[in-house]
């Protein structure tokens, strides 16, 4: 089944900073990667999505990028803020008509004012 | 329009009881997920419904849990004999195809 790994687990920048994570993903099937924000005490949030025929996405401060050659995609906060604190997950999708996600286990984001 | 809600918010029980716990979906999405978030940790995957087709049940990690999703919308989550290793938050999501939206989870506690 999908492997999705997720460096780091902890972050620390200062505010104004960008913060980068990182995901990669074994199954070659998949096409579909979100990535997640969850406050303390929420619940997940959808943030920024990609599907695997486009290679960068952007939405104001947030960016995500995509190389499905070497299976791996990235989250890119510019001009951080400190209601940017959160825990951050990516997922991966199985791949053809199943879209089961697969997350990775979290990146806490801290940034500091 | 309304979001995915879970019921109850909060559930303590003592170990050895049953406990159910309820999930809303969006009106619409043909996907259903339970997730399961012990304290600090990532989201595991415990059951996925898609439209009429058998459920995927391959992260059910004991036979004492099961779900069902009646009328293609609301689900529930059994856990039967509970331990104190299922305290955790059970998140549920709902999804049209891709983009999963997620309940607030119901917090459950074993005591």
């Amino acid at each position: 089944g999908e492997n999705v790994e997720q460096h780091p687990s902890t972050l620390s920048v200062q505010e104004g900073d960008s913060a980068v994570i990182k995901c990669t993903y074994s199954d070659s099937a998949s096409n579909y990667f979100p990535w997640y924000k969850q406050e303390l005490g929420k619940r997940p949030q959808l943030i920024i999505d990609i599907r695997s025929n486009v290679g960068e996405k952007k939405d104001q401060r947030i960016a995500v990028t995509l190389n499905k050659t070497a299976k791996h995609f990235s989250l890119h906060i510019t001009e951080t803020q400190p209601e940017d604190s959160a825990v951050y997950f990516c997922a991966a999708s199985s791949g053809g008509s199943n879209y089961k996600l697969t997350f990775g286990k979290g990146t806490l984001l801290t940034v500091n004012p | 329009g309304a979001g995915v809600s879970q019921s109850p918010s909060n559930k303590v029980t003592e170990k050895g009881k049953d406990v159910e716990l309820r999930c809303d979906p969006i009106s619409g999405h043909t996907a259903l997920y339970w997730y399961r978030q012990s304290l600090g940790q990532g989201l595991e995957f415990l059951i996925y419904f898609q439209g009429n087709s058998a459920p995927d049940k391959s992260g059910l990690p004991s036979d004492r849990f099961s779900a069902e999703r009646t009328g293609g919308s609301v689900s529930t989550l059994t856990i039967q004999r509970t331990q104190q290793e299922d305290s955790a938050v059970y998140l549920c999501a709902s999804s049209p195809k891709y983009e999963q939206y997620f309940g607030p989870g119901t917090r459950l506690t074993v005591t």
